[in-house]
This record gives C-alpha cells, sequence and structure tokens, in this order.
C-alpha cells in the first residue's frame, strides 16, 4: 500500500536554530500534502496545506515566516521551524493525497509524525 | 466549519470489558471518517476508513459505525485488553476538499 514517510522521527534542538522535518510519498506522486501538529493532550491541528510548485496555504493563526513548507516535488513536502523555541516543542505530522488514480480513490496517506523537542 | 469532538475525553475501564468512543461532527457533507490510535510518543495507527456511503467498518475486535445525518460515529471495542491503551482520534475529510479535521481524542486506560 501507500506509504508516506516522515524524517527524523524524532529531533531535539537548540532554542534558536532551525530544524527541517521531511514528509516523502514514498511509492505515489503526491499532488497535495497536509501539515498537522499536536501539543500535548490536544488534538491534531492544520497548520498548512501545500500544492506541489506552489506556496503553501497556511490555516488562520499560523505564522507562515516561521513554519517554512516547501513543496518542490511530487514527492517531498518540506517543513522548517525557523528560529525554534521550546513552544514550538510538538508532534507534527503530513499527509498526502496521492494523484495516481490507481492509489488514490481520492485516498490521503499519513505520515507516522516527527516530535520535535526545543531545548 | 468543521468542529469534530470526542466523548469522553478519557476513560477507564477494567480488561474484557466491551466499550464505545464517540465522535460527534458539526458538518455532514463528509467524504470519509477515520479513526486512529496513538501509543505515548509514537506516531498515528490507522484503525478504520468508513467512506461516507458506508454505515460501517469492522476490524478484529474493532467495529465502527457512521451516522452522517446525526453527526455522529461510534468505535467499539470489544473485550477490551491492555495493549488496548492509547488516544484514539477520529477524523472527518469534508466532502468539499481534502483537508482532514481531527477530535482532541479519547485517552483510553485498560486496567490488567
Amino acid at each position: 500500500g501507500a506509504v508516506v514517510s516522515q524524517h527524523p522521527s524524532r529531533v531535539i534542538c537548540k532554542s534558536g536554530t532551525s530544524v527541517k522535518i521531511e514528509c516523502r510519498s514514498l511509492d505515489f506522486q503526491a499532488t497535495t500534502m497536509f501539515w498537522y501538529r499536536q501539543f500535548p493532550k490536544k488534538s491534531l491541528m492544520l497548520m498548512a496545506t501545500s500544492n506541489e510548485g506552489s506556496k503553501a496555504t497556511y490555516e488562520q493563526g499560523v505564522e507562515k515566516d516561521k513554519f517554512l513548507i516547501n513543496h518542490a516535488s511530487l514527492t517531498l513536502s518540506t517543513l522548517t521551524v525557523t528560529s525554534a523555541h521550546p513552544e514550538d516543542s510538538s508532534f507534527y505530522i503530513c499527509s498526502a493525497r496521492a494523484r495516481d488514480s490507481f492509489f488514490s480513490g481520492n485516498t490521503i496517506y499519513f505520515g507516522e509524525g516527527s516530535w520535535l523537542t526545543v531545548v | 466549519k468543521q468542529e469534530v469532538t470526542q466523548i469522553p475525553a478519557a476513560l477507564s475501564v477494567p480488561e474484557g470489558e466491551n466499550l464505545v468512543l464517540n465522535c460527534s461532527f458539526t458538518d455532514s457533507a463528509i467524504y470519509n471518517l477515520q479513526w486512529f490510535r496513538q501509543d505515548p510518543g509514537k506516531g498515528l495507527t490507522s484503525l478504520l476508513l468508513i467512506q461516507s456511503s458506508q454505515r460501517e467498518q469492522t476490524s478484529g475486535r474493532l467495529n465502527a459505525s457512521l451516522d452522517k445525518s446525526s453527526g455522529r460515529s461510534t468505535l467499539y471495542i470489544a473485550a477490551s485488553q491492555p495493549g488496548d491503551s492509547a488516544t484514539y482520534l477520529c477524523a472527518v475529510r469534508g466532502a468539499g476538499g481534502f483537508k482532514t479535521i481531527f477530535g482532541a481524542g479519547t485517552r483510553l486506560f485498560v486496567k490488567a
């Protein structure tokens, strides 16, 4: 079946640095990718929607200059948390919508997520 | 705007008990609804996916139902086991697009 891979699964970074999280669709081309974050004991909240080759659409309240999203190819989207602060520590998960109708059926596939800790 | 609510927020049951987790959504125009489990410090594991045209899905001891008209879904877990302890999330994808909205989850603890 279709697989979405996120890397790294866990990362610890120092406050003030930037960290990049990758989301890859391993066996299908993803026209659209979504990024979510989850605060402790809270629900997953949609951060942004990215379409290959265009700028991401951010949800209200999400700082686009802080959370840089790049969807440069049909199999890769990256989320860069810039100038990270401890309050950015969270669980980040991506999902991808397949372009290929063989896989899609309009299905969205989720990655396993990345745990970010900013110290 | 779609809102997804899960009740209860937390649940503790003795091993062997059958239990029901509830998920409600405000906009019945959905494409599908999906149940996930999340273990502490881990990612999401997809449990069941119900398309809007379906009423229920079953996998092993799990059964999920969907009633679009009332905006409700339930996840039934039969003969609960300590290994079922996790947070269970429901996620609703709207019919008009591809955004998926998550509930806050139900934290389940099954006591041995």
